[in-house]
């Protein structure tokens, strides 16, 4: 089992719809991130929340340490969204930091 | 403002042959880097990452090798490339203090191994 889980692997939404990606992990961590790899393959880090919740625009991230758990959301989705979306921990300890992936969900949003 | 460079940015190479991809980060001093790899279908895994010149810890036994010659320069290399090398390579980079939670990634190699 993965340490780092995330569902569904594969979505596909019409324009306008409300987006939701899941991500569960079972390792104790410093922080969660939330990123965004577009086709090129190139990466942009959305969030990094390590409680509650963070919104910027039409993202909305939110994490429950007690649970272990995190969503991103996506309102009124547009194809401009579509990319794959990388739920990563920071786990404790050492000199640096280590993140630890899920295999990310390939979102398509279609017109 | 930081900035984080790697190429080239695409590599066809066959089996057997060197490799040597290149990461340089400007705008910072002392960061920590990183380098991961995405094969095919897979989610991204650490390789290898360094908190200062020569300093480099490997998380996983491969045919790969990083080096660190300069403070803001991370060298990824193979003698001898195999077919199990194919993917796309990540650097990224993170404060040494402070932030260190947050990571930086660089534009990536792909690199494909015939």
């Amino acid at each position: 089992k993965n340490e780092v889980e995330q569902s569904p692997q594969n979505l596909t939404a019409q324009e306008g719809e409300f987006i939701t990606i899941n991500c569960s992990y079972s390792v104790g961590i410093s922080a969660l991130h939330w990123l965004q790899q577009h086709p090129g393959g190139g990466i942009v880090s959305l969030f990094m929340l390590s409680s509650g919740k963070k919104k910027h625009g039409r993202l909305i991230a939110t994490i429950n340490i007690q649970e272990k758990h995190s969503s991103l959301h996506i309102t009124a989705s547009h194809p401009r969204d579509s990319a794959v979306y990388i739920c990563a921990v920071s786990t404790y300890g050492g000199a640096t930091n280590k993140l630890i992936f899920g295999t990310g969900t390939l979102l398509a949003v279609q017109p | 403002s930081q900035t984080i460079h790697q190429w080239p940015a695409t590599l066809v190479q066959p089996v057997g042959s060197p490799l040597s991809l290149e990461c340089t980060v400007e705008g910072t001093s002392n960061p920590n880097l990183y380098w991961y790899r995405q094969a095919a279908g897979r989610g991204l895994q650490l390789l290898f990452y360094s908190v200062g010149i020569g300093q480099i810890s490997s998380e996983v036994p491969q045919n790969l090798s990083a080096s660190r010659p300069q403070d803001r320069q991370f060298i990824l290399s193979s003698k001898k490339l195999l077919l199990s090398d194919s993917g796309f390579y990540l650097c990224a980079w993170s404060y040494d203090s402070g932030r260190r939670n947050e990571q930086f990634f660089g534009p990536g190699t792909r690199l494909t191994v015939l």
